[in-house]
C-alpha cells in the first residue's frame, strides 16, 4: 500500500540556517504529495503541495519538488525563524483519494 | 463555520465504555476526513466521507469504530467498548470537494484509563 517515510526528528538549528527534512514515498500510480506543519499549540494547516512530477510547492520560503525518479518530496528552506518551530509532516495522496502521512519531524529553531 | 470544530477537546474515559466523538466541518464542504494520531506517531487515516457516503471503511482499526456523517455536514465517530490501546489525539478535516486542499479541526484528545 501507499506509505509516507521523513526524517526521523527532533532537528535542532540555529536562526538563519539552512534546513532539509526529507521524505520518500511509496505509491501506486499518480499521487499528490503535502507538506503540513503543525504549530504549538495549533491544528494542523496545509503548508505547501504538489500534484504531479517535477512540480514545485512554495509557501513562506519553504519548497518541496515531486520527484517522482527517486520517489522523493523533501522540504527545504534556506533561511530558517524561530517562528518556524513546528512539526512537519510529509503526506501522499493516492488515486483513492485516501491520504497517509509521515510521523512528522519536530523542528526546533534557536536565536 | 470559520473553521472545523471537534468536540468535545478532551475526553478521558474508562475502559470498556463507549466514546462518541463529533465534527462539525466547514460550512459547505462536501468532503470529511477522519484521522488517529497517537503519541510521538504520525497520523492514521481513519475514512472519509463524500457527501454522507463513506466509500472505504478499511482504515477503520477494528469493528469497534464506527462513523457516520448526516446532512453532508456533522459526522461523528464512534468506539465501542474502548481500550487502553484507542487512547490518541482524534483529528477531523474537511475539503470542499474529495481531494481538495483539507483543513484540520483541533482534535479530541481521548484517555482511556
Amino acid at each position: 500500500g501507499n506509505s509516507v517515510t521523513q526524517m526521523e526528528g527532533p532537528v535542532t538549528l540555529s536562526e538563519e540556517a539552512f534546513l532539509t527534512i526529507n521524505c520518500t514515498y511509496t505509491a501506486t500510480g499518480y499521487p499528490s504529495l503535502f507538506w503540513y506543519v503543525q504549530y504549538p499549540g495549533e491544528g494542523l494547516q496545509l503548508l505547501l503541495k504538489a500534484t504531479k512530477a517535477d512540480d514545485k510547492g512554495s509557501n513562506k520560503g519553504f519548497e518541496a519538488t515531486y520527484r517522482k525518479e527517486t520517489t522523493s518530496f523533501h522540504l527545504e528552506k534556506g533561511s530558517v525563524q524561530v517562528s518556524d518551530s513546528a512539526v512537519y509532516f510529509c503526506a501522499l495522496k493516492g488515486n483513492n483519494n485516501d491520504m497517509r502521512f509521515g510521523a512528522g519531524t519536530r523542528l526546533t529553531v534557536k536565536p | 463555520g470559520a473553521g472545523v470544530s471537534q468536540s468535545p477537546s478532551n475526553k478521558v474515559t474508562e475502559k470498556g465504555k463507549d466514546v462518541e466523538l463529533r465534527c462539525d466541518p466547514i460550512s459547505g464542504h462536501t468532503a470529511l476526513y477522519w484521522y488517529r494520531q497517537r503519541l510521538g506517531q504520525g497520523l492514521e487515516f481513519l475514512i472519509y466521507f463524500q457527501g454522507n457516503s463513506a466509500p472505504d471503511k478499511s482504515g477503520l482499526p477494528s469493528d469497534r469504530f464506527s462513523a457516520e456523517r448526516t446532512g453532508e455536514s456533522v459526522s461523528t465517530l464512534t468506539i465501542q467498548r474502548t481500550q487502553q490501546e484507542d487512547s490518541a489525539v482524534y483529528l477531523c478535516a474537511s475539503s470542499r470537494i474529495v481531494g481538495d486542499t483539507q483543513y484540520f479541526g483541533p482534535g479530541t484528545r481521548l484517555t482511556v484509563l
